[in-house]
């Protein structure tokens, strides 16, 4: 099956600074990128939908100036959560399709600010 | 609104056959997905579903039926492995997933 890889799978950062996230597609190219937050024992939800060359499309609630993403090639998506606060630590995981049948996820990043 | 409906706990014993439904009301139907997530991992495809009937791959079984905006996963002869959260996903008309919030399987010894 087709492989999305995620990048860092931990990290702690101080309250205040920026974290750079990154998802590639190892084997296929993604011509759609997903970015989703879970809270624990929450379902996933959709942070915003990243398409090749063209700004992210956010969901409602979603602060982009807070969670930028940038999807600068057809195989790397990178979510940057800047001035991070302790309410921002949570699991993130990306997503990239393949056509329209399978969405393969990457390991997930838990952020943990302090 | 769009909705997407499933139990949030089940406990079944190991080597048994437990049944995960999911019922959906969407914008349009482009697909049915099921996911496993183990805690603090990310989820794992298992199926999709875009006609109706059923989709057998080993232990794992995948039901659908549109009319009904209904579909089941079958896990047979469980394992203490499968101890995880199952999650129903359905893609809209415009190919956007939405997510259920997933049904936590407890396996008993």
């Amino acid at each position: 099956g087709a492989v999305v890889s995620q990048h860092p799978s931990r990290v702690i950062c101080k309250s205040g600074t920026s974290v750079k996230i990154e998802c590639r597609s190892l084997d296929f190219q993604a011509t759609t990128m997903f970015w989703y937050r879970q809270f624990p024992k929450k379902s996933l939800m959709l942070m915003a939908t990243s398409n090749e060359g063209s700004k992210a499309t956010y969901e409602q609630g979603v602060e982009k100036d807070k969670f930028l993403i940038n999807h600068a090639s057809l195989t790397l998506s990178t979510l940057t959560v800047t001035s991070a606060h302790p309410e921002d630590s949570s699991f993130y995981i990306c997503s990239a399709t393949k056509g329209v049948t399978e969405a393969f996820f990457g390991q997930g990043t838990r952020l943990t600010v302090v | 609104g769009q909705n997407i409906d499933q139990p949030t706990e089940m406990t079944a014993t190991e080597g048994a056959i437990v049944q995960i439904n999911c019922t959906y009301q969407t914008s349009g139907f482009n697909g049915l997905f099921w996911y496993q997530q183990h805690a603090g991992e990310a989820p794992t495809f298992l199926s999709y579903n875009v006609l109706d009937g059923l989709e057998e791959k080993g232990r794992f079984s995948s039901f659908l039926s549109r009319s009904k905006g209904y579909s089941y996963l079958l896990l047979k002869e469980l394992q203490m492995k499968d101890s995880a959260s199952y999650l129903c996903a359905v893609t809209d008309s415009n190919y956007q997933l939405i997510w259920g919030a997933g049904t936590k399987l407890i396996i008993k010894p």
